[in-house]
């Protein structure tokens, strides 16, 4: 089955402890990229990335790191999580471009305490 | 400014009855892509439908249907005969062409109820 698979689905953690939350795509996409979710302001796109080893920030990066070291996996990396950073994430991918029609993973809902 | 506005926070419909939900998009650009993606209950964002600015042909898929209306800004999405399983929040987002097509605007999105 075609899918993204985020993980994990649900995490807590306190402010400063560095957390990684993995993606993972199928279906050889090229472009892959990472979602925030919070409410009233819809999603904002914190890093995309075109192919392995190009990425590129979004709206709002700081405090994020990503890499892109094989075409299927794109981890999220929190190096010193804030509590401003709690959101919903979700990971995505398409085969080209943000453009064409995006596969989205099933959220990941962290809490930073 | 580059910017997607889904004024209805919440909609609350009982089931059978039409819905529209409306997307007003804001570009300088004159090359652009508008979507429409839902989130179901479960929490993935499902893509609906693409249009780019060039095509204003409006299009229907069953129950959906969507009114493109560049002269407005705007990207309305008509649910007709509204089901339970339609109760999702709906996301209308915006590409400029600018930057590449990197951009992917969202709008604050509408959580739509479908009641019984």
């Amino acid at each position: 089955e075609a899918q993204v698979t985020q993980n994990p689905r649900y995490l807590i953690t306190v402010t400063g402890k560095k957390l990684t939350v993995t993606c993972s795509q199928n279906m050889n996409h090229e472009y892959m990229s990472w979602y925030r979710q919070d409410p009233g302001l819809g999603l904002r796109q914190i890093y995309y990335s075109m192919n392995v080893e190009v990425t590129d920030k979004g709206d709002v990066p700081e405090g994020y790191k990503v890499s892109r070291k094989e075409k299927r996996n794109f981890p999220l990396i929190l190096e010193s999580p804030s509590p401003n950073q709690t959101s919903l994430y979700f990971c995505a991918s398409s085969w080209t471009g943000i453009q064409e029609k995006l596969f989205f993973g099933s959220g990941t809902q962290l809490s930073v305490l | 400014a580059q910017k997607v506005t889904q004024a209805q926070t919440e909609i609350s419909v009982v089931e059978k009855e039409d819905v529209t939900l409306d997307c007003v998009y804001e570009t300088r650009d004159t090359t652009y892509y508008l979507f429409w993606y839902k989130q179901p209950p479960s929490g993935e964002l499902v893509f609906l439908i693409r249009r780019n600015s060039f095509d204003e042909q409006n299009e229907i898929s069953g129950r959906y249907s969507w009114n493109f209306q560049k002269s407005t800004s705007s990207f309305n999405f008509t649910i007709t005969a509204s089901q339970v399983v339609d109760s999702a929040v709906y996301f209308c987002a915006l590409i400029p062409f600018s930057g590449g097509y990197n951009k992917l605007i969202f709008g604050a999105g509408t959580r739509l109820a479908v009641h019984p």
